[in-house]
């Protein structure tokens, strides 16, 4: 089974500043992996697909980038809105495997 | 809109029995591969299952596989998940989300059903 492993696993930032997320894969992916969004209670929502391609109804302040084993998530210009837990999903191969999160609190 | 409502959960002893069920709306239900994913209280997202367009084929994880069987309803427009011989560590909430690895991934999901496994 293909490991997905994010850092970090918590983080703390203002409003309007810029975090950057990884995920890790245990072997190559290409680019065959996803970002999802989780707020408290609510169903996950997906960010970005192909590691860098954006979903219809995000905003571009989300940008994601990667190829192969190592893949990042960028958030600029962080809003109070983007308090939530982030997930990798990797989808190469069966077992599908998500990371298993980075919770981001805004300040 | 595309919508997914799952239904089903409840409290169920170990070894017990449960069917969870998955309706569609909004979509061709019948074009589209479906998938299982949970997530156990305060904890990530685990994917459980994928049937594909047609039922076949069907994927598990290894933590189910062999107690957990998804099947579809094209005429109901509705996806299923049997689930058998529960164990506690089964305590999670149940997603429906439309998608798979062919897919790429999940691009709608529903709001969930608990399932509770405990004496």
């Amino acid at each position: 089974d293909i490991q997905m492993t994010q850092s970090p696993s918590s983080l703390s930032a203002s409003v309007g500043d810029r975090v950057t997320f990884t995920c890790q894969a245990s072997q190559g992916i290409r680019n065959s992996l996803g970002w999802y969004q989780q707020k408290p209670g609510k169903a996950p929502k997906r960010l970005i697909n192909a590691a860098s391609a954006f979903q219809s109804g995000v905003p571009s302040r989300f940008s994601g980038s990667g190829f192969g084993t190592e893949f990042t998530l960028t958030i600029n210009s962080l809003q109070p809105e983007d308090s939530a837990t982030y997930y990798c999903l990797q989808y190469n191969s069966y077992p599908l495997t998500f990371g298993q999160g980075t919770r981001l609190e805004i300040k | 809109e595309v919508q997914l409502l799952e239904s089903g959960g409840g409290l169920v002893q170990p070894g017990g029995s449960l069917r969870l069920s998955c309706a569609a709306s909004g979509f061709t239900f019948s074009g589209h591969s479906m998938s299982w994913v949970r997530q156990a209280p305060g904890k990530g997202l685990e994917w459980v299952s994928v049937i594909g367009v047609g039922g076949v084929p069907t994927f598990y994880a290894d933590s189910v596989r062999g107690r957990f069987t998804i099947s579809r309803d094209d005429s109901k427009d509705t996806l299923f998940l049997l689930m058998e011989t529960l164990r506690v560590e089964d305590t999670a909430l149940y997603f429906c989300a439309r998608g798979s690895q062919a897919a790429g991934g999940f691009d709608y999901w529903g709001q969930g059903t608990l399932v509770t496994v405990s004496s």
